[in-house]
């Protein structure tokens, strides 16, 4: 079964408004998560890495003010896209990395700004 | 900085063939997987690597990591339908494979 969760599935909202997407491990722990980018048809591009209790690293060309990353818990991280705009529109996928090298995926948020 | 490329970049095969695809990398990675995803889903971990020359199977899945630690594949044996998809690999260089690049991906089409 999924060990990793988001939600929402879908969110559509207007130009300018903030959007909230949350990731779980389900269960077990993940001091960090991973949230990725992925434009139709293209590989998933890493964005931040979130990290429990510190501030995330952002990679490069990602702009923290607007992607803001919470990692509140051992079991949760929250991606807030700020003022979104038509061109943040896209399918946000988080990731927990779990025991040795195993990295888990959850089902991925797909943002539409109109 | 590090990139994955992976081959083809699509296939389309008759039920029941097997399938063939690598990834290959310039520098060296100390982790590789290979996800699956299928539209509006996130990737799914097929298979784990964790030590040059490994063989791993996962059903009719089976995936190699590379002697040079520069390159994987992965096979498919006896292709069903439920195996369209785009397959991933990932690579990373951290002995804790914290740290993932993917690939672009392969797309698999499979006609009954």
């Amino acid at each position: 079964g999924a060990v990793v969760s988001q939600h929402p599935s879908r969110v559509i909202c207007k130009s300018g408004t903030s959007v909230k997407i949350e990731c779980r491990s389900l269960d077990f722990q993940a001091t960090t998560m991973f949230w990725y980018r992925q434009f139709p048809k293209q590989s998933l591009m890493l964005m931040a890495t979130s990290n429990e209790g510190s501030k995330a690293t952002y990679e490069q060309g990602v702009e923290k003010d607007k992607f803001l990353i919470n990692h509140a818990s051992l079991t949760l991280s929250t991606l807030t896209v700020t003022s979104a705009h038509p061109e943040d529109s896209s399918f946000y996928i988080c990731s927990a990395p779990r025991g040795h090298n195993e990295q888990f995926f959850g089902p991925g948020t797909r943002l539409t700004v109109l | 900085g590090q990139q994955l490329n992976q081959s083809p970049q699509s296939m389309f095969i008759q039920e029941g063939e097997d399938v063939s695809m690598n990834c290959t990398s310039s520098s060296i990675f100390n982790t590789w997987l290979w996800y699956k995803q299928e539209p509006g889903e996130g990737p799914v971990l097929l298979i784990a690597l964790y030590k040059a020359g490994e063989l791993t199977s996962n059903g009719r899945l089976t995936a190699q990591f590379g002697i040079t630690r520069k390159d994987s594949f992965l096979n498919i044996s006896a292709s069903i339908p439920s195996d369209v998809g785009i397959y991933f690999c990932a690579g990373s260089r951290d002995n804790y494979g914290q740290n993932f690049v993917f690939g672009p991906g392969t797309r698999l089409s499979v006609l009954p």
